[in-house]
C-alpha cells in the first residue's frame, strides 16, 4: 500500500535554514502537503505542491519535489523559535475529489536560540 | 478565518461505553473526514463523507464506528463499544469542493479509554 516516510527529529539553530525530507511510494500522487502541528493544536496546512511542479516558494518556505525519486522536501529559511513544531508530510492517494491523505510520522523540529 | 471546531477537547471513557465525538465543519465545505492518531503512530484515515453518505472508509472503520451529519452543521463520529486500542487523538477535517488547498483540520479530541 501507499507509504510516506520522514526522519523523526531535526535540531537547528535560530537563523539557520531547516530542511525536512520526506519520501513516498504512491506514483499516482496528485498533491503533496506539508502540515504543521504545534503542541496541543490541530494540523495546520503550511503549503502544498501539485505533482507536475518541481518547486514552490512561499515566503520563507520552499518545497522541492523530485517525482522520479518520490522525494519531497520543505526548506524553512531563517528558522525562528516559533517554527518549533512537528511537521507532517502527506500525499493524496487518489486524484478524485475524495482526496484521502496518507501521512508520514512527522518530523519534530527543535529550534535552539 | 473560518475554522473547524471539535468538542470535547478531551474525553475519558470506560471500555465498552459508547462515545460521540463532535465536529462543526466550515459552513461552505462539502467534504468531511475523520482521522485518528494513536500516540507515536501515523495519522490514519478513518472515513470520508460527502453528499450525506460515506464516500470511503478504511479497514479501521468497522461496525463499531459510524458517522452522521444530523442537522447540516454538525458531523459526528460514534464509537459504539470502545476498546482500549481506540485511545487516540481524533481529528475532524473539512474541504471545499475540488480544492487543491487541502483540508482544514480541527484541534482534535483526545479520547482515552480506561
Amino acid at each position: 500500500g501507499e507509504d510516506v516516510e520522514q526522519s523523526l527529529f531535526l535540531s537547528v539553530r535560530e537563523g539557520d535554514s531547516s530542511v525536512i525530507n520526506c519520501t513516498y511510494t504512491d506514483s499516482s500522487s496528485t498533491y503533496l502537503y506539508w502540515y504543521k502541528q504545534e503542541p496541543g493544536a490541530g494540523l495546520q496546512l503550511l503549503t502544498y505542491i501539485f505533482s507536475n511542479m518541481d518547486m514552490k516558494q512561499d515566503q520563507r518556505l520552499t518545497v522541492l519535489l523530485n517525482k522520479k525519486d518520490k522525494h519531497l522536501s520543505l526548506r524553512i529559511a531563517d528558522t525562528q523559535t516559533g517554527d518549533s513544531a512537528i511537521y507532517f508530510c502527506a500525499e493524496t492517494s487518489n486524484a478524485g475529489n475524495n482526496r484521502k491523505l496518507i501521512w508520514g510520522l512527522g518530523t519534530s523540529l527543535a529550534v535552539n536560540p | 478565518e473560518p475554522e473547524v471546531t471539535q468538542t470535547p477537547s478531551h474525553q475519558v471513557t470506560q471500555m465498552g461505553q459508547e462515545v460521540i465525538l463532535r465536529c462543526v465543519p466550515i459552513s461552505n465545505h462539502l467534504y468531511f473526514y475523520w482521522y485518528r492518531q494513536i500516540l507515536g503512530q501515523k495519522v490514519e484515515f478513518l472515513v470520508s463523507f460527502y453528499n450525506n453518505e460515506i464516500s470511503e472508509k478504511s479497514e479501521i472503520f468497522d461496525d463499531q464506528f459510524s458517522v452522521e451529519r444530523p442537522d447540516g452543521s454538525n458531523f459526528t463520529l460514534k464509537i459504539r463499544s470502545t476498546k482500549l486500542e481506540d485511545s487516540a487523538m481524533y481529528f475532524c477535517a473539512s474541504m471545499m469542493t475540488g480544492s487543491p488547498y487541502g483540508y482544514t483540520f480541527g484541534s482534535g479530541t483526545r479520547l482515552t479509554v480506561v
